[in-house]
């Protein structure tokens, strides 16, 4: 079974709708990610989460929200999914205990917005 | 601030011919340095990194990465690429705060 796990992996949407991207782990890791990925321009960071009660704001995180249920889960939303925020998206976790920023991803979600 | 550079957006390789991608960093501190490939399909998968002692190290896969702080560097390398290697490269610093920065990657392609 994967370790970091991501739902739904493809998502077809319009301009307008609300739509949420979930990530689950089972590697026991406090440290959960949220980036996209955008041809050309690498992975970008949205949302980072230390613990369940700390939620900061990457580099790019304008028309974004994030919610951390438990260790386990990370949410992502898109309030109102606009053309421009199609792009791959990746949840990735590390462990605080672990060697420094070593990250591990999920398989990521294609989200496009018509 | 920390920053990736990763000059070749696409490389293409005969099989069996040896492999190159360039990676230059900015960072201010000794750098956390790593090395991701994506499967067409399929998450990032760490092939390498670099924290601290021997500046040539060896990942998975065949692929090695020698870090060479005068040049702010740290370049990815195979001696025989395969054709399942073809795949996209990022080359990414660890940043304040347990953060990554990516490069913006480099596509490979091999040619058989």
């Amino acid at each position: 079974d994967a370790d970091v796990t991501q739902t739904p992996r493809n998502r077809i949407t319009k301009t307008g709708k609300r739509i949420m991207l979930e990530c689950s782990q089972t590697k026991g890791h406090d440290r959960m990610y949220w980036y996209r990925q955008d041809p050309g321009l690498g992975l970008r960071l949205i949302y980072y989460s230390f613990d369940v009660k700390d939620i900061n704001k990457g580099e790019i995180s304008d028309g974004y929200s994030v919610s951390r249920q438990a260790q386990a889960k990370f949410s992502l939303s898109l309030e109102s999914a606009i053309p421009n925020q199609t792009a791959l998206y990746f949840c990735a976790t590390s462990d605080k205990g672990a060697l420094k920023n070593e990250q591990f991803f999920g398989p990521g979600t294609r989200l496009t917005v018509l | 601030a920390q920053s990736v550079t990763q000059p070749d957006i696409h490389i293409t390789v005969s099989e069996g011919a040896s492999l190159e991608l360039r990676c230059n960093y900015s960072y201010g501190a000794t750098p956390y340095l790593f090395w991701y490939v994506q499967s067409p399909g399929q998450g990032l998968q760490l092939l390498l990194k670099y924290f601290s002692g021997d500046t040539l190290v060896q990942g998975i896969k065949g692929f090695e990465a020698e870090f060479k702080r005068s040049q702010s560097s740290f370049n990815l390398r195979k001696p025989s690429v395969h054709w399942s290697d073809a795949a996209e490269y990022f080359c990414a610093v660890g940043a304040n705060g347990n953060k990554l920065v990516f490069g913006a990657g480099t596509i490979l392609r091999v040619k058989s």
